[in-house]
């Protein structure tokens, strides 16, 4: 199975930008298509994706998210962050089943 | 607008069974897999597996290969989870999603 790897926290100051990675065990590319998305889940409610296939803005997201990456190497950026960005984040693989999920980021303010 | 609207929380004893439903309205059903998608409390997001909303084929990560059943009503736009012969560690919130995400159903498992 890939195995994602994510930092489990990141604080983070209003206003800055906050950037968190995903690792994957092994390429979740295929030629130039990226299959990494990411999620945004805040605390007793579903995950919303955020992003799909790296680097995609997912509809009625704001463009303060954004996402880059390819390979094993994976960032998404948000700038500047606000209040309501607070949430755990977590990536995704769609490259081969079991499509996994990194174990997520927490976003704290610092 | 998409949406996925599943069934209410459950709770159950050990052994017995339950099925979740996910209905999904906006869309055409049948363009987009299924996703299941387990986060036990306070933990983080396990992938249980998808069914092919074409085909009706599912495919289960190793993990829930021998209890859980997906299944398709796809005249209703539905999809279920079955879990079978249930246990304490079954306890957690159950999402279906394709992209966009059900709101989840928190099955609790205690005798």
């Amino acid at each position: 199975d890939i195995v994602l790897t994510q930092s489990p926290v990141l604080a983070v100051s209003l206003g800055q930008r906050a950037t968190m990675s995903c690792r994957a065990s092994q390429s979740v590319s295929i030629s130039s298509i990226n299959l990494m998305h990411w999620y945004q889940q805040k605390p007793g409610q579903q995950p919303k994706l955020l992003i799909y296939r790296a680097s995609n803005l997912a509809s009625g997201i704001p463009a303060r998210f954004s996402g880059s990456g390819s390979g094993t190497d994976f960032t998404l950026i948000i700038d500047p962050v606000q209040a309501d960005d607070i949430a755990a984040y977590y990536c995704q693989q769609s490259r081969e089943s079991p499509y996994t999920f990194g174990a997520g980021t927490k976003l704290e303010l610092k | 607008q998409i949406q996925l609207v599943q069934s209410g929380p459950e709770l159950k004893k050990p052994g017995e069974s339950l099925k979740i439903s996910c209905k999904a309205s906006g869309y055409t059903f049948t363009d987009y897999a299924m996703q299941w998608v387990k986060q036990a409390p306070g933990k983080g997001l396990q992938y249980m597996g998808w069914i092919n909303t074409q085909t009706g084929k599912p495919t289960y990560a190793d993990d829930f290969k021998e209890r859980f059943v997906f299944s398709l009503e796809t005249s209703a736009s539905t999809a279920y989870l079955q879990i079978n012969n249930l246990k304490n560690e079954d306890t957690a919130t159950y999402f279906c999603a394709t992209g966009y995400w059900g709101q989840g159903t928190l099955v609790t498992v205690s005798s």
